[in-house]
């Protein structure tokens, strides 16, 4: 099985500014991906950014990235030139290459302050 | 294309009723998935279905939940009675591979 942990239940970031949301992960697997998903008040969980856990490179997706430390197993998500549409829950997940299910952290929820 | 369908978006029951939640996956996604999200939590699988086989129901309380996708393509989550703790969001998600994973909009489900 995989746990992912977020340990920061809230953020808050002024408006342009930028933020970072932290995650760590812990898996046995040797090939795995990771995500961050945003899920807003509407509930619809919507995918922010995708890292093969194969590649050295950090993704990247307009203005979010993400700093993967496969070693550490840390999955951060930045968020730069932050927008009032950004606030909103901000869950990491993974999942193995073998299976299809998503192990999911209980989410930070963001606050984005005009 | 269109996303995946799920309704209703709200219920509210009261315990030890029954409640039936729907799901239209995207066109050709072989992969269902019905998630629980508690509040404050992030979301459990409940079952995952490969067409309408079932890949995984480990976690699904299956005295009082039950679930089936006919035909391989719609799917049905039915909860038979609820109890006061199955107060949740209800996500249904599709997939072809993971880069394809889609989640509907979910069904607010309320248990008084």
């Amino acid at each position: 099985a995989q746990t992912v942990t977020q340990s920061q239940p809230e953020m808050s970031v002024q408006e342009a500014e930028t933020v970072t949301l932290s995650c760590t992960y812990d898996t046995s697997e040797s090939d795995y991906y990771l995500f961050w998903y945003k899920q807003p008040p509407s509930r619809q969980m919507i995918l922010v950014i995708r890292q093969e856990a194969y590649k050295q490179q950090n993704a990247t997706e307009n203005r979010f990235s993400v700093n993967f430390q496969k070693a550490a197993k840390s999955f951060s998500l930045k968020i730069s030139d932050s927008q009032l549409g950004d606030a909103a829950m901000y869950f990491c997940a993974s999942v193995s290459n073998t299976g299809n299910q998503f192990y999911f952290g209980t989410g930070t929820s963001l606050t984005v302050i005009p | 294309e269109a996303g995946v369908a799920q309704s209703p978006r709200y219920k509210i029951i009261e315990k030890r009723q029954s409640v039936a939640f729907w799901c239209n996956p995207i066109s050709g996604h072989a992969t269902l998935y019905w998630y629980q999200q508690i509040l404050g939590q992030g979301p459990k699988l409940l079952i995952q279905f490969q067409n309408n086989g079932v890949v995984d129901d480990s976690q699904l309380p299956k005295d009082r939940f039950s679930a089936e996708r006919l035909k391989g393509v719609d799917s049905t989550l039915k909860i038979q009675p609820a109890k006061l703790e199955d107060s949740a969001v209800y996500l249904c998600a599709s997939s072809t591979y993971r880069v394809g994973y889609t989640f509907g909009s979910g069904t607010r489900l309320t248990v008084v």
